[in-house]
């Protein structure tokens, strides 16, 4: 009954090499969202989705992408992976921003390794 | 943009004994304050949240309280237990969330 899906739980890339993970709902709800998170620190948004209109926090990097390309898929990809982008990346869902709609439901997570 | 504030840092309480958490806000516009536990390589799990037009709300063993006019959240833990060790986050949100720098509990049998 898992709701947020995320894979691979882990991944391995090499430094420089393009990597896509992978975050999928079965809520249906309207926002997605991808958060990196270091270790021991708070998670950090990167962007979200309402729908189809995409929201890139303005200390995103350019280095990382996103497509969502239906209601129940996400993804996050980097383009040229760095030492510094080692971290868990959470995907999360809500159903929307308004009123009792904005309750987030976090993914188990992708912790990724560059070497 | 907000900028919440989490104290303290870390914080280890006998067990049966309560854990209070505080947190203070920037943005008087933020009208949603939500509590993630987070267990060490696990996800951020929601334990309660409070919006901006209660002061108090509780959940058996956890309470959250808000003043907005000081702009502070506080969580409570009464009689905590070894499974209540983990990270906690407080957050708060006008149309996102901004999280606290993180809670670490550890709770001493």
């Amino acid at each position: 009954d898992a709701m947020v899906i995320q894979n691979p739980r882990y991944q391995v890339t090499q430094f420089g090499k393009p990597v896509t993970l992978s975050c999928s709902q079965t809520l249906n709800h309207n926002v997605m969202y991808w958060y990196q998170q270091k270790s021991s620190q708070a998670p950090k948004l990167l962007f979200h989705y309402y729908d189809k209109d995409f929201n890139n926090e303005a200390d995103t990097p350019d280095n990382f992408q996103s497509r969502r390309p239906n209601t129940s898929f996400c993804f996050l990809d980097i383009r040229s992976p760095g030492l510094g982008d080692a971290a868990m990346y959470l995907c999360a869902t809500s159903r929307g921003s308004g009123r009792d709609q904005e309750t987030q439901y976090f993914g188990p997570g992708t912790r990724l390794l560059v070497l | 943009g907000e900028n919440v504030e989490q104290h303290p840092s870390t914080l280890s309480v006998q067990e049966g004994d309560s854990a209070v958490i505080k947190c203070t806000y920037s943005d008087s516009a933020s009208n949603y304050f939500p509590w993630y536990k987070q267990e060490l390589g696990k996800r951020p799990q929601l334990i309660i949240d409070i919006r901006s037009n209660v002061g108090e709300k509780k959940d058996q063993r956890i309470a959250v309280t808000l003043n907005k006019t000081a702009k502070h959240f506080s969580l409570h833990i009464t009689e905590t237990q070894p499974e209540d060790s983990a990270v906690y986050f407080c957050a708060a949100s006008r149309e996102k969330l901004t999280f606290g720098t993180g809670t670490r509990l550890t709770i001493i049998p």
